[in-house]
């Protein structure tokens, strides 16, 4: 079946501007997570959704920051006022989510976000 | 902050097998160790996880001494497209990655 995709692969931006990034996860799985992961780096945890609802948002790094998951499905990660430093791959990663087991997180191939 | 510690890089020959092992000092009773594979420009892949003991899928071996302070990965007779970022994961969620293990595989 269909693995998670992101949209755009690709995103160059200017300073300033606001960009906005789309994740489908795998069809079923209720748990969607949002990754940020620069060069030489491991992936940085930005935000959880179960179902529509925001488990965990600890990750975002501002206010600048958000994410929605309206109707428990598809995913996008809003950045507002972009700065050089959000320049990054953005991961998202869906995972099954059943209360008292462990489940995988299948993961994207990310969006690479240029910020000029 | 990541909970593991692993090598930063590794080499192998073709064919050879490899183990990476990482350190969880501080695995809490309910933990879980997952590994997760990178290849360049793709998302990370889940590879294994285990508890205790010793798990085996087709892909790899997970060694967990009783202590659960540490972990093998081991991979069987690597090939060079093997060649990827291997990270070690007290399993969380979310998942918090360290920097991972480069392992490169020489022919």
């Amino acid at each position: 079946g269909a693995g998670v995709s992101q949209t755009p692969s690709n995103k160059v931006t200017e300073k300033g501007k606001y960009v906005e990034l789309r994740c489908d996860p795998i069809s079923g799985h209720t748990a969607l997570y949002w990754y940020r992961q620069s060069l030489g780096q491991g992936p940085e945890f930005l935000i959880y959704f179960q179902g529509t609802g925001a488990a965990d948002d600890s990750g975002l790094p501002n206010d600048r920051f958000f994410a929605v998951r309206p109707e428990g499905s598809v995913s996008t990660l809003k950045i507002q006022r972009t700065e050089r430093g959000d320049s990054a791959v953005y991961l998202c990663a869906s995972s099954l989510s059943l209360a008292g087991v462990r489940h995988e997180q299948f993961f994207g191939p990310g969006t690479r976000l240029t910020v000029l | 902050l990541a909970k593991t510690t692993q090598p930063i890089s590794m080499d192998s020959y073709e064919g050879q097998e490899v183990n990476i092992t990482c350190s969880h000092n501080n695995i809490a009773t309910n933990d879980y160790i997952t590994w997760y594979q990178q290849f360049p420009s793709q998302g990370p892949r889940f590879i294994i996880q285990g508890y205790k003991t010793k798990v085996t899928n087709e892909v790899a071996s997970l060694f967990i001494p009783a202590d659960r302070k540490s972990s093998t990965l081991s991979l069987p007779r690597v090939s060079l497209s093997d060649t990827a970022v291997y990270y070690c994961l007290v399993d969380d969620t979310p998942l918090v990655f360290g920097k991972g293990t480069r392992l490169s595989v020489i022919a």
